[in-house]
C-alpha cells in the first residue's frame, strides 16, 4: 500500500463547478498535512495546510479525519485557473524532520 | 516569504557526463535541505535529505556515488548526477529548511531542474 493514495483523476469540470479530491494516509502517527498545486513541469507550491478541525481559504477547504487517515480538499466555484495537478502531501514523523510524502496527485482540468 | 533559487532550469547533457544542480536559499539559512526526483505522471520521490557541514542521508535505492550531494554552508546545496544515462532523465527539485521551523510548517521549493539525458 501507498503511504500517501490520491484519486488519480483527471477531474475535468465546468467553470463555476465544485470538485472535491479524496486522499488516504497510512501512517496513523502523521501530525501535519498539506495541499500542494502542482502547474506542468513546475515545482509545487504550497496551496494550504491542512488542520485537525477543518480549515477554508476562500474557495478552498480541507478537511482531516484522523479516525480514518482521511484527508479532502474542497474547491468551489472554479476558474480556469485552478487548471493544475493537486498533491496531497503528509509529513509521517511526528515531530521529527520536515521529511514529506507527496501522493501522485489528482489532476484538474477546468473547461469554459 | 522564504525564497528558494535552483539552477539551472534545464540542462540537456550526453550520457556520461556529469551535471551540477545548485539550490540555494535566497533569505534565510537553511540547515536542512532536501531533494527530490519526479518522473512524468509520478509523485516527487525523496532522494536525499542534506545537512549543512554534514554527509546526506540518501533514500533506500538512490545510490550515493551516483548523485552526490554536498552542503558546504547554509545557504547552499548541491547535487551531481555523475556519469548520467537517458534513465535519469527526470524533474529534480530542492526544498529547504531553515533552523527553527516546526515540523508542520510547509517547505517552499526551488523552481526545479529538468534534466534530458541523451
Amino acid at each position: 500500500r501507498k503511504e500517501v493514495e490520491q484519486d488519480p483523476g483527471p477531474f475535468n469540470v465546468p467553470e463555476g463547478a465544485t470538485v472535491a479530491f479524496n486522499c488516504t494516509y497510512s501512517n496513523s502517527a502523521s501530525q501535519s498535512f498539506f495541499w500542494y498545486r502542482q502547474d506542468c513541469r513546475k515545482e509545487p507550491k504550497l496551496l494550504m495546510s491542512v488542520y485537525s478541525s477543518g480549515n477554508e481559504d476562500g474557495r478552498f477547504t480541507a478537511q482531516l479525519n484522523r479516525a480514518s487517515q482521511y484527508i479532502s480538499l474542497l474547491i468551489r466555484d472554479s476558474k480556469l485557473s485552478d487548471s493544475a495537478t493537486y498533491l496531497c502531501v503528509v509529513n509521517p514523523t511526528p515531530g521529527g524532520y520536515n521529511k514529506l510524502i507527496f501522493g501522485a496527485g489528482t489532476r484538474l482540468a477546468v473547461h469554459p | 516569504g522564504a525564497v528558494v533559487s535552483q539552477h539551472p532550469s534545464r540542462v540537456i547533457c550526453k550520457s556520461g557526463t556529469s551535471v551540477k544542480i545548485e539550490c540555494r536559499s535566497l533569505d534565510f539559512q537553511a540547515t536542512t535541505m532536501f531533494w527530490y526526483r519526479q518522473f512524468p505522471k509520478q509523485s516527487l520521490m525523496l532522494m536525499a535529505t542534506s545537512n549543512e557541514g554534514s554527509k546526506a542521508t540518501y533514500e533506500q535505492g538512490v545510490e550515493k556515488d551516483k548523485f552526490l550531494i554536498n552542503h558546504a554552508s547554509l545557504t547552499l546545496s548541491t547535487l551531481t548526477v555523475t556519469s548520467a544515462h537517458p534513465e535519469d532523465s527526470s524533474f529534480y527539485i530542492c526544498s529547504a529548511e531553515s533552523a527553527g521551523r516546526s515540523y508542520n510548517s510547509p517547505l517552499h521549493f526551488g523552481n526545479g531542474t529538468r534534466l534530458t539525458v541523451t
